[in-house]
């Protein structure tokens, strides 16, 4: 079955700082990777997802990720925090079933 | 494009009746769609998976009874709280796949549907 890990439930930096979110899969077959964000009371938005193209990954609002097979993570990176990044990100794994998500991590940005 | 709606966005009832919300693809046909429940600060369980014209696939935990499922057209889909208790208050989110967008296993996801149960 697959499944995402995600470390560190709470992540803290400061404005500015880069950004680095955790991400582990598993899955038995290559993988389809996701990072959504979710702003309180709101549904999830799509970062970026990985579909087997490009290891690294763009996405919006200057977020990156890249997938790195013999590490089976998916980090999501971003070089300079703004206070507009605060939310709570989550990491997730799809095959044709379905899709599973990590715990999700939250972002908080210090001024 | 791939806009999901849900409706209503927040809803609250007494104890012991029945809510219904409903998930719309609004510019794309879904074979698949997705629910998902959300507790306060925890990530997204999935409860269940309906196929267009078929009898969806709960999770296991999760009660067919209680949650009813009904997925009639290739662009809705609802999903009954019956005889709701506190317990049930959540966030609901729904998702769909795009019928037509090939095989990157994308959802799309609603804006999600704020149940408190008195």
């Amino acid at each position: 079955a697959q499944s995402v890990t995600q470390l560190g439930s709470h992540v803290s930096v400061s404005e500015g700082a880069l950004v680095l979110l955790r991400c582990n899969y598993s899955s038995s077959v290559p993988p389809y990777l996701f990072w959504y964000v979710q702003y309180p009371n709101q549904g999830l938005q799509l970062l970026l997802k990985y579909t087997s193209a490009a290891t690294l990954v763009k996405g919006i609002n200057g977020f990156e990720a890249e997938f790195k097979k013999s590490e089976t993570s998916f980090h999501l990176t971003k070089p300079s925090a703004h206070m507009s990044d605060a939310a709570e990100y989550f990491c997730a794994v799809s095959d044709q079933y379905d899709m599973r998500f990590g715990a999700g991590t939250r972002l908080t940005v210090k001024p | 494009g791939a806009v999901v709606s849900q409706h209503p966005s927040w809803v609250i009832c007494k104890s012991g009746t029945s809510v219904k919300i409903e998930c719309r693809s609004l510019d794309f046909q879904a074979t698949t769609m997705f629910w998902y429940r959300q507790f306060p600060k925890q990530s997204l369980m999935l409860m269940a998976t309906s196929n267009e014209g078929s009898k969806a696939t709960y999770e296991q935990g999760v009660e067919k009874d209680k949650f009813l499922i009904n997925h009639a057209s290739l662009t809705l889909s609802t999903l009954t709280v019956t005889s709701a208790h506190p317990e049930d208050s959540s966030f609901y989110i729904c998702s769909a796949r795009d019928r037509d967008r090939g095989l990157d296993n994308e959802q799309f996801f609603g804006p999600g549907t704020r149940l408190t149960v008195l």
